[in-house]
């Protein structure tokens, strides 16, 4: 089993629809994250979250929004999806602290969203 | 804030030409750096890293990267590409933002790989 798993892996939804994207990891690390990827713009960070009650907006927050329900566990949801949030998202993870590898992400295998 | 500049967007080479992909950032304090590899449909898995200490880090698959921090650059190479080199690569920067460690990312290198 894949250490950090993205549900679903592809979905196609309608502007103004509620989309919910899932991640789970059995890392065991405290930080999880929500990137977004954009041909010609790499990665952009969405929102983080360095435990359960600790959750902080990133560089593209508008639009979105997070849960962090458990610590194996942080979900991002478009309220009212637009076409311009198609993209492909990732989750990925750290496990944090002060040792080094501390801030080496572990990524999942990515969710395709379109908006039509 | 801190930024990353990747000066390549699209690079093709031929099998067994040299590569080296430039990367820049902007940060004064103290930083890690990585190189970050997309094989084609896949996520993105570490190539290398660097900490501290010895500024040329050795990666998989025969990538290495120098640190040269009075260029604020930490450029990924490798001697002799294959075609399975044939993929994104993203060098990032972790430091510190707001009393946090955040890693910023820049936009990415295709590499295609011609046999």
């Amino acid at each position: 089993d894949a250490d950090v798993t993205q549900t679903p892996r592809n979905r196609i939804t309608k502007t103004g629809k509620r989309i919910m994207l899932e991640c789970s990891q059995t890392k065991g690390h405290d930080r999880m994250y929500w990137y977004r990827q954009d041909p010609g713009l790499g990665l952009r960070l969405i929102y983080y979250s360095f435990d359960v009650k600790d959750i902080n907006k990133g560089e593209i927050s508008d639009g979105y929004s997070v849960s962090r329900q458990a610590q194996a566990k942080f979900s991002l949801s478009l309220e009212s999806a637009i076409p311009n949030q198609t993209a492909l998202y990732f989750c990925a993870t750290t496990p944090g602290g002060g040792a080094p590898g501390a801030n080496v992400l572990t990524f999942g295998a990515g969710s395709r969203l379109t908006v039509l | 804030a801190q930024s990353v500049s990747q000066h390549n967007h699209h690079v093709i080479l031929s099998e067994a030409a040299s590569l080296e992909l430039g990367c820049n950032y902007s940060y004064g304090g103290t930083v890690n750096l990585f190189w970050y590899v997309q094989y084609p449909g896949q996520h993105l898995q570490l190539l290398l890293k660097y900490f501290s200490g010895d500024p040329l880090v050795k990666g998989i698959k025969g990538f290495e990267a120098e640190f040269i921090k009075s260029k604020f650059s930490f450029n990924l190479r490798k001697p002799s590409v294959q075609w399975s080199d044939t993929a994104e690569y993203f060098c990032a920067v972790n430091a510190r933002s707001g009393g946090y460690q955040k890693v910023t990312f820049g936009i990415g290198t295709k590499l295609q790989v011609i046999p």
